[in-house]
This record gives structure tokens, C-alpha cells and sequence, in this order.
């Protein structure tokens, strides 16, 4: 069965530069959301994507973006960034449609901040 | 506003010996509830989820858990541990349709 593709799995950028990272939902589901999940921390909910709207808004810096396109893949736009920002970045998909709130998580996207 | 508690940050055991990771929630609304599993550098897998229905809900891997309203618990029990088993795990809750509030983690140390 599909899952959900993140890209790229591992990414490296210097302190101030800016990264995009990429979310592929399984297909037909509808609603996306980004997790941050720092070393030895659980993930925390950044940002979430209902039919291409923003949906919810969690403890995303402003120096973050994101949106959903006509496919419904997402993409989070980081600039500025900063040491902190190191950590693994979760996409996950589901479809409400089915009755249940059940997330699919991507594999992630580990970010590492020099 | 929800909220979950993990109350163990680790659990060490011996390998066929059971297991319970403790879960307990906060939340005005009705919750649907989540066990994920994390293996080291890799994703988080869905253990078993509670939307409705019976409380005592089976799992992948042996695991199952009961969901208990008058304690808002959702602890996690394996009757005999392998090795593999070694992981962090995850609870969540979540209302409808929005995000997912996560415990802070218990890592299961099983040991031979």
C-alpha cells in the first residue's frame, strides 16, 4: 500500500540559510500535518492543511511556512534557520472522511543545523 | 486543551516477562486515543487505536490496551516482551479531525 513520502530524508544547512521540505499523502487523503520532533523530545504539532486551507496553527515560528497544493502534497519552508531548528520533521496524512482521525506518518525529514 | 502523561520515562525488562506502559489523558471533549512505537532513527508506527466501542483494543505486535474513561487512562500491556520489542513508545489523543498531543515517551529496555 502507498504511504506517505517525505523528501529529502536528511538535509544539512548552515545557520541563517533556508530549506524546504516536501510531503507526499497517501493518495486521496486530504489533510495533512507537520510534527517537529527535537533529540529526546516527543513530536510537537507545527502546522495543519485541510483541502489546500490551513486547518490549525500549532507552536510554528514565524520564520516557518507552509501550504497545500492542488495535488494536496505540502510543503515547509524554513528560513533564518537556526541551530534549534535541528530535528526530525513529520509529515502525516489522513483522510476524515473515513470516520476515525487515524494519521499515517512519512518516514521524516531529519534536519541538522550547523 | 488536551494533554497526555506518560508516567515512566523507562521501563527496563527482562525478555517474556509482561509489560505495562502507563497512558493517562486530559481532555473536555471526547478523545480518540493512540499508542505509536518509534524505533531508533525510524518513523513512528501505529501501535492500536481507540475510536469507539469495546475498551480492551489489540494491536500489532501482541500489544493491546484498555481504555479506561472514569481513570481518562489508555495503558499499553504486552503479556511476554521479545528483544525486539526495544523502542520508544508514544501516546496520543486527539479530538475529530485535529492535531495530535503526544506523551513525552517511554522507552521499553528489553534486556536478555
Amino acid at each position: 500500500a502507498a504511504g506517505v513520502i517525505q523528501s529529502p530524508r536528511h538535509l544539512i544547512k548552515e545557520k541563517r540559510e533556508t530549506a524546504t521540505l516536501k510531503c507526499y499523502p497517501i493518495p486521496r487523503h486530504d489533510t495533512v500535518y507537520w510534527y517537529q520532533q527535537g533529540p529526546g523530545q516527543d513530536p510537537q504539532f507545527l502546522i495543519s492543511f485541510y483541502e489546500k486551507m490551513q486547518s490549525d496553527k500549532g507552536s510554528i515560528p514565524d520564520r516557518f511556512s507552509a501550504q497545500q497544493f492542488s495535488d494536496y502534497h505540502s510543503e515547509l519552508n524554513m528560513s533564518s534557520l537556526e541551530l534549534g531548528d535541528s530535528a526530525l520533521y513529520f509529515c502525516a496524512s489522513s483522510f476524515p472522511g473515513l470516520g476515525s482521525n487515524e494519521q499515517f506518518f512519512g518516514p521524516g525529514t531529519r534536519l541538522t543545523v550547523l | 486543551a488536551q494533554s497526555v502523561t506518560q508516567l515512566d520515562s523507562q521501563v527496563p525488562v527482562f525478555e517474556e516477562a509482561p509489560v505495562e506502559l502507563r497512558c493517562n489523558y486530559s481532555s473536555s471533549v471526547s478523545v480518540y486515543l493512540f499508542w505509536y512505537v518509534q524505533y531508533p532513527n525510524q518513523g513512528l508506527q501505529l501501535l492500536l487505536k481507540y475510536l469507539s466501542g469495546s475498551t480492551l483494543v489489540k494491536g500489532i505486535n501482541g500489544f493491546e490496551a484498555e481504555f479506561n474513561k472514569s481513570q481518562t487512562s489508555f495503558h499499553l500491556r504486552k503479556p511476554s516482551v521479545h528483544i525486539s520489542d526495544t523502542a520508544e513508545y508514544f501516546c496520543a489523543v486527539s479530538s475529530y479531525g485535529n492535531k495530535l498531543v503526544f506523551g513525552a515517551g517511554t522507552i521499553l529496555r528489553v534486556k536478555s
